[in-house]
């Protein structure tokens, strides 16, 4: 089983819907979780990152961790052609250890 | 410019070949790492380097070995290549701090082991 999980999709949506993007871990170590974009043919780049249970947001996008549950969530409000992309989890169990990533979800934002 | 460059950006090699692909970086960070990244799979880390003089092998560092000429330089290698070593490679940089590193990637390497 992998230490983290993360649906392939692809999700598609039409513009202006709300996007869903989630992962489930299982070791309770990690402390940090982050949420990166991929675009095609491109490098990860990081979006957010949050550090225990809780909500964050960030314009347009909202993490939220539920370290009970083991659950990571990404939330894309008001959804944008431009937002299609991979979406990666990613996580760590403490500050300058290596990161743990899901595999991704491919997301597609039709206009 | 960009920040993390990688050369070069698609290989084609035939199983058996040694290789080498290339990281360079104008951050001026100190921590630098090779991924390689298979559908489905995610990131996965094959070595990493926190300065020149430190080298770790990551969670499939098996059939790879890396070398860090300067603190800007970090190269990966493919000593006898294999069909299934044919993935996406990403190099990566950050910069230590108290807090979580944000690691910044470059534009990857598409390897084909034929």
């Amino acid at each position: 089983q992998k230490e983290v999980e993360q649906d392939p999709g692809p999700l598609s949506v039409p513009e202006g819907a709300i996007v869903s993007l989630n992962c489930t871990y299982s070791n309770s170590a990690f402390q940090y979780f982050m949420w990166y974009r991929q675009y095609s043919r491109k490098g990860p780049e990081l979006l957010m990152y949050t550090y225990s249970s809780g909500n964050k947001e960030d314009g347009r996008f909202t993490a939220q961790v539920d370290k009970s549950s083991k659950y990571i969530s990404l939330f894309i409000r008001d959804s944008q052609p431009s937002d299609s992309a991979t979406y990666l989890c990613a996580m760590i169990k403490a500050a300058g250890n290596k990161l743990t990533f899901g595999g991704g979800t491919r997301v597609l934002v039709k206009p | 410019d960009a920040d993390v460059t990688q050369t070069p950006r698609n290989r084609i090699t035939k199983t058996g070949k040694r290789i080498m692909l290339e990281c360079s970086q104008t951050k001026g960070h100190d921590r630098m790492y090779w991924y390689r990244q298979d559908p489905g799979l995610g990131l996965r880390l094959i070595y990493y380097s926190f300065d020149v003089k430190d080298i770790n092998k990551g969670e499939i560092s098996d059939g790879y070995s890396v070398s860090r000429q300067a603190q800007a330089k970090f190269s990966l290698s493919l000593e006898s290549a294999i069909p299934n070593q044919t993935a996406l490679y990403f190099c990566a940089t950050s910069v230590s701090s108290g807090r979580v590193d944000e690691q910044f990637f470059g534009p990857g390497t598409r390897l084909t082991v034929l």
